[in-house]
């Protein structure tokens, strides 16, 4: 089975600091995604690799930022975390394929104070 | 560009009842299309998927979605509900474009609320 996981499944941090997500997909895939979940808002895209060192901006990048150093894994960075970015975080990962699903992780439930 | 529209954001249903999940899209073309479901706390799993072929897909757990092009919709239905499909559910539809490839772009979700 594809697994998808993320490092933590709730963070609490406090405003200012520098916050870390991490994810891990086991199955090779090329894609891998951050989203943010809001009651009402669905998810929305924050950043998008398909490949080592490479990233593309999705539809809320402003805020956060993101590393590929190795093709399983994929960080998302709150540089500086504001009371605004508490929300649901998650992972995805997928092939490069234009048929194709995405494989989701558990989620990361951040709580900025 | 493509959108998803789901124009449900809440449904309840009781235990046994059967239950539709409305989904409407934007596409240039035959889209790639996805229903996927969220359980409380949980990260997303997929339920079915339509790419082409047979309009009427099969899913786990019962469910089974409706392709119609003319309609621009893929409905999710299930005949009888548990309690355990208390849950949000997601629709998704595939890209067009090769750099975009793997990206899905999602509907704001369904809650669903099972009563006794």
């Amino acid at each position: 089975d594809v697994k998808v996981t993320q490092s933590s499944r709730y963070l609490v941090k406090r405003t200012g600091e520098k916050v870390f997500l991490e994810c891990v997909q086991d199955m090779d895939h090329e894609n891998m995604f951050w989203y943010r979940q809001d009651p009402g808002l669905g998810l929305r895209l924050i950043y998008f690799s398909y490949d080592v060192k490479m990233k593309e901006k999705g539809d809320i990048p402003e805020g956060y930022s993101v590393s590929r150093e190795k093709k399983e894994r994929f960080s998302l960075i709150l540089e500086s975390a504001s009371t605004n970015q508490t929300s649901m975080y998650l992972c995805a990962s997928s092939l490069h394929d234009r048929v194709t699903e995405a494989f989701f992780g558990q989620g990361t439930r951040l709580t900025v104070v | 560009a493509q959108s998803v529209t789901q124009p449900d954001i809440h449904i309840t249903v009781s235990e046994g009842a059967s239950l539709e999940l409305r989904c409407n899209y934007s596409y240039g073309a035959t889209p790639y299309l996805f229903w996927y479901v969220q359980s409380p706390g949980q990260g997303l799993q997929l339920l079915l998927k339509y790419f082409s072929g047979d309009t009427l897909v099969q899913g786990i757990k019962g469910f089974e979605a409706e392709f119609k092009r003319s309609q621009s919709s893929f409905n999710l239905r299930k005949p009888s509900v548990h309690w355990s499909d208390a849950a949000e559910y997601f629709c998704a539809v595939g890209p067009m474009t090769t750099d975009s490839w793997g990206k899905l772009q999602f509907g704001a979700g369904t809650q669903v609320v099972v009563t006794p």
